[in-house]
This record gives structure tokens, C-alpha cells and sequence, in this order.
């Protein structure tokens, strides 16, 4: 099994949409980080959480630590936004700085 | 501008024939790591390393070498490719997994026939 689970791993939507990708991992983290990757291969940070809430612009990741679960919300949902999506967790685990990914959610936004 | 810079973006090469991947930041980052991003498999960290003379294994550091012996760089060695490390490629760097955001390079595409 996965450390890390991502669900949907593919999700639809039409623009203006308010969407939800989750994330739920099994070990004990230090950190939570959510990726975006759009078509033809960059990688962008979108937040890196270890507690509560953060909200950029359209975008709310939140994470609850003692249910080890993350959420990664998109409010008005824009084509724009059509990319995969990616969650990443640091274990505590040996005090390492490794990176466990989720296998990616990817969203098709339709205008 | 802030930036992770890997090259080339793009190769062919042949079984066998030594190669090196670069990696280059200018963010004074002490974290730099390589992954591979694979077809159903996702991203899998390579080798990661904490500062410079510090590199540690990822979960598949099988057929790769690394060296930091600058903290803004940090290349990538395949001695001896082989088919299997056909993939794409992504350094990436940050002041720590748990303490920085994560910058990304563009990607190396690399096709070993």
C-alpha cells in the first residue's frame, strides 16, 4: 500500500465548479506539500503545510494531522486550473528530508 | 529571478554510455534532490542532499550517482544507462522539505535505446 493516497485520480468539471482533491497519508509527517503539473511537464509549489489552513488566490489547502488527511480545494473552477495535482509529505521517520508523492489527481476543467 | 536550471532538457543516448544531468540553483538552497516521474508509477526521489559533501539514498537510487561539491549544484550521473532509466527527470530544491517551499527545474526528458 501507498504511503500516500490521492482520490479522484481523475475528476471532471465544468468551469465555475467548486472542487475537492484528497490526500491521505499513513505515516507520521513533518510537513505536506501540494503540486501542480500542467501539460507538457512543470512542476509548480502550491502550498507546503504542517497544520490548519493556507488559502492562495482560488486556491484552500487544509490538513488535519491527527486524521492524516489533506484537502486541496478550487473555488470558481477555470480551465486554467486542468493540470495534475500532486501531494507530498515529508515522514518524520529517521529525522530524513525524503519525499513520499501521491500518484496525482487529474483535473479537466471544461469551459 | 529565482530559478532551478537542469540540462539538457532533452536526450538520446545509448546503453552504456556515460552521462550527467545538471542541476543548478541560485536560491542559496541547502536542500537539492533528483526524482524520476514514470507513466503510473508518479514521482520517486532519487537521491536527495541536505548540503554540500551530504547526498543520502531516496526510495530507487539503483544505477545513479550524485556529488554536491557546490552548494548550487547538483548533477546527476548515470555511468552505465541502461532502458530502464528511460524518464523524466526533476531536480528540485528548497531550504528544507519541512521548513521551504520547493522550487522544481523544468524537467529532463531522457531516452536510453
Amino acid at each position: 500500500k501507498n504511503e500516500v493516497e490521492q482520490s479522484p485520480q481523475n475528476l471532471t468539471a465544468q468551469e465555475g465548479e467548486f472542487i475537492t482533491i484528497n490526500c491521505s497519508y499513513s505515516v507520521g509527517i513533518s510537513a505536506l506539500h501540494w503540486l501542480q503539473q500542467h501539460p507538457g511537464g512543470g512542476i509548480v509549489s502550491l502550498f507546503m503545510l504542517s497544520s490548519g489552513k493556507k488559502k492562495h488566490g482560488r486556491l484552500i489547502a487544509t490538513i488535519n494531522i491527527q486524521e492524516k488527511h489533506s484537502s486541496l480545494h478550487i473555488t470558481a473552477s477555470h480551465p486554467r486550473d486542468s493540470a495534475v495535482y500532486i501531494c507530498a509529505v515529508t515522514p518524520t521517520q529517521g529525522g530524513s528530508e525524503k519525499l513520499v508523492f501521491g500518484k496525482g489527481t487529474k483535473l479537466t476543467v471544461n469551459p | 529571478e529565482a530559478q532551478v536550471t537542469q540540462n539538457p532538457r532533452y536526450l538520446i543516448t545509448v546503453t552504456g554510455k556515460k552521462l550527467t544531468v545538471t542541476c543548478s540553483q541560485n536560491m542559496n538552497h541547502e536542500y537539492m534532490s533528483w526524482y524520476r516521474q514514470d507513466p503510473g508509477l508518479g514521482l520517486r526521489q532519487i537521491y536527495y542532499s541536505m548540503n554540500v559533501e551530504v547526498t543520502d539514498k531516496g526510495d530507487v537510487p539503483e544505477g545513479y550517482k550524485v556529488s554536491r561539491k557546490e552548494k548550487r549544484n547538483f548533477p546527476l550521473i548515470l555511468e552505465s544507462p541502461s532502458p530502464n532509466q528511460t524518464s523524466l527527470y526533476f531536480c528540485a530544491s528548497s531550504f528544507g522539505t519541512g521548513t521551504g517551499e520547493l522550487f522544481f527545474g523544468e524537467g529532463s526528458r531522457l531516452t536510453v535505446l
